[in-house]
């Protein structure tokens, strides 16, 4: 099975920060890496999808890059509802979930 | 509007079967491509992904629960239905059913999550 390893677990920034999420797999997933947002108490939602896409309805302060095994989600500059837990997930092999970041506010 | 439900017990005993439902509308899941997962999410903790079935009816599980779980549809009616035997205070969840259009696309739509636990 392929690992998914995110970091950092937790994070805690300010409104207006710029902050990057980093997810690596355990073997070659080549563009087939989705990132999720979740706020509490609500199923995830589809932010970026292979790799890079934005999802539509997503605004493009976010966006991602990455490919083969190391990949990052970038927030340009965060806003009050960003504060969430964000998961990366493969779909290159069946699927499988990093550990999660929670991004607090400072 | 592709909308998602989770339905179910929310509470089972040790050793018990949990049996979920997933009833889904606003597409076919005889489509072509389309595919129906359950995920769950211990309280606090990450995602899991469960099982997958596909528009054609192939059937995929997670390696680690492969001996516990069974995965059915029933097209003409909308649902996924989802089979977890002998249950355990550690299965203890939420758990959710997604589509994905493509086995390596996305989980595009999720449903709610229904939270179940396990307890005496």
């Amino acid at each position: 099975d392929i690992q998914m390893t995110q970091s950092p677990s937790s994070l805690s920034a300010s409104v207006g920060d710029r902050v990057t999420i980093t997810c690596r797999a355990s073997q070659s997933i080549v563009h087939y890496l989705n990132w999720y947002q979740q706020i509490p108490g609500k199923a995830p939602k589809l932010l970026i999808y292979t790799a890079s896409n934005l999802q539509s309805g997503v605004p493009s302060r976010f966006s991602a890059s990455g490919s083969g095994t190391d990949f990052t989600l970038t927030i340009s500059s965060l806003q009050p509802e960003d504060f969430a837990t964000y998961f990366c997930q493969q779909s290159y092999s069946l699927y499988t979930f990093g550990q999660g970041t929670k991004l607090e506010i400072k | 509007q592709v909308t998602l439900r989770e339905s179910g017990p929310a509470l089972v005993k040790p050793t018990q079967t949990l049996t979920l439902t997933c009833s889904f509308s606003g597409f076919a899941l005889s489509t072509t491509g389309m595919c129906v997962s359950w995920i769950r999410q211990p309280p606090g903790k990450a995602l899991e992904w469960l099982a997958r079935i596909d528009w054609d009816d192939d059937k995929y599980y997670s390696t680690s629960l492969k001996t516990r779980l069974t995965i059915s549809k029933d097209t003409s009616k909308n649902l996924v239905v989802l089979t977890m035997t002998n249950m355990d205070p550690v299965d203890t969840a939420t758990y959710y059913c997604a589509r994905g259009q493509s086995p390596t696309e996305p989980f595009d739509i999720w449903g709610q999550g229904t939270k179940v636990t396990v307890s005496t």
